[in-house]
Formats: C-alpha cells, structure tokens, sequence
C-alpha cells in the first residue's frame, strides 16, 4: 500500500475552514485515499473516501489532485468537536484489506 | 449507516485473567473484521485479520495463542486475551466492513479499554 504522508498537527480557529493535506506520492492506479479521525478514547471514525474525483458528504469534502499524488480534507466550518487526530490512508478497494494507520495529523480548533 | 458495536467498553482485571471482547456488526453482515491495539499516545496497530468460518491471521510479532479470535458468525467476532498481564493493558478495536455491498468503507467499534492489574 502506499505510504502517506502527513503535517504532525495543525491549529485552525474555530468556525474556519480547516484544511489537512496529505502527500502519497506512490499511491498505484486502484488505490483510494480514505480519510479516518479519532476523537481522544474513542474508535476511528469515516469521514470521506475517493479515487481521483472530488468528494463531498455531509462532514466534509475531499480535493485529490489531478496526479493523485497528494489531496485535501476540507471541513468547511470546524468547530471545538472536529478537535481529533486525523488520518489519511491509502488503500486498494478490497473488503479484505485492513486499513493501516500513520500517525496522522492532530487537529487543534481553538475558540 | 453501519454501526459496529463492541462489549465491554471498559474493563479491569487481575494478572493471569482471560478477557474476552466482542465485536459485533449490528447492521450487516462481515466476512471480514479486523482487530487493532492502540497504546496511549501512539497510533492502532493491526493485530489479526478475523476470517468468518476460518482461521485468523495474525500480524507479525503477534501471538495467536495469546490472543484468541474467534469469527463463528457473520455478525460477531471475538478476541480473547488469555493468561492477561499488566503488559497488555491496551485500547482493543475492531473494525469491519459490509461484506454484500460494494465500495463501502470500514467502520470501527468504540474499542475496549483492558486494564490489567
């Protein structure tokens, strides 16, 4: 699977769009890019996933570039709660394939 | 959505104590679950791959007969951490994905906190 690469946090202001990077440079043809956080003590939580087109779904959307080689998570309007470790994973799509975590990047959203 | 459900949230036991998690698909069926660990401050580990009607398939590093799992149904796979020690206090998360439908992502259950003592 390809290895991603992400920032190690990253503040945004509280109401403000909060935009999180993630680079796979490697990524192959029949991968996806999945975006996953975890809020503390919880379980990950799906957010979005894509293939080479924009997403958008009711907790944010996803920019991939035209070369796959890097995307974007947008949460449009962050807010105290969106406060989590957010993970970019890229993975062919297969229900057999576990999802292997990074250490992905820790999202502060200040008041 | 899909909801995976895991029992118990929390729990606390003596040394040598086997602990059982279940993990349970409330509303599809999964052929496939996975089981992660997570210490604090550090990201999941994947620990097995739990197959429905077959044997699981463990990590590098990962001692199967330390750690049991059983996927007997469609719905339900369990890990059992056997003769526990305070080493392997940690969170425990499955996840899982809906096996009958295409292009669906995996959800995860809200984990397992295990304190041994």
């Amino acid at each position: 699977d390809a290895k991603t690469t992400q920032p190690p946090s990253m503040d945004c202001a509280e109401g403000r769009a909060a935009n999180l990077p993630c680079n796979h440079s490697t990524i192959s043809g029949n991968e996806y890019v999945y975006w996953y956080r975890q809020i503390h003590s919880q379980g990950p939580q799906y957010i979005i996933h894509g293939l080479k087109n924009n997403e958008t779904n009711e907790m944010a959307s996803l920019i991939i570039t035209e070369d796959r080689k890097s995307s974007t998570l947008i949460l449009p309007h962050a807010t105290l709660r969106d406060t989590a470790v957010y993970y970019c994973i890229a993975l062919p799509y297969s229900g057999n394939t576990p999802l292997v975590f990074g250490k992905g990047t820790r999202l502060s959203v200040i008041a | 959505g899909a909801v995976v459900s895991q029992h118990p949230s929390w729990v606390i036991c003596k040394s040598g104590t086997s602990v059982k998690i279940e993990c349970r698909s409330l509303d599809f069926q999964a052929t496939t679950m996975f089981w992660y660990r997570q210490f604090p401050k550090k990201s999941l580990m994947l620990m097995a791959t739990s197959n429905e009607g077959s044997k699981a398939t463990y990590e590098q590093g990962v001692e199967k007969d330390k750690f049991l799992i059983n996927h007997a149904s469609l719905t339900l796979s369990t890990l059992t951490v056997t003769s526990a020690h305070p080493e392997d206090s940690s969170f425990y998360i499955c996840s899982a994905r809906d096996s009958s439908m295409g292009n669906q992502p995996q959800h995860f259950g809200d984990g397992t906190r295990l304190s041994i003592l």
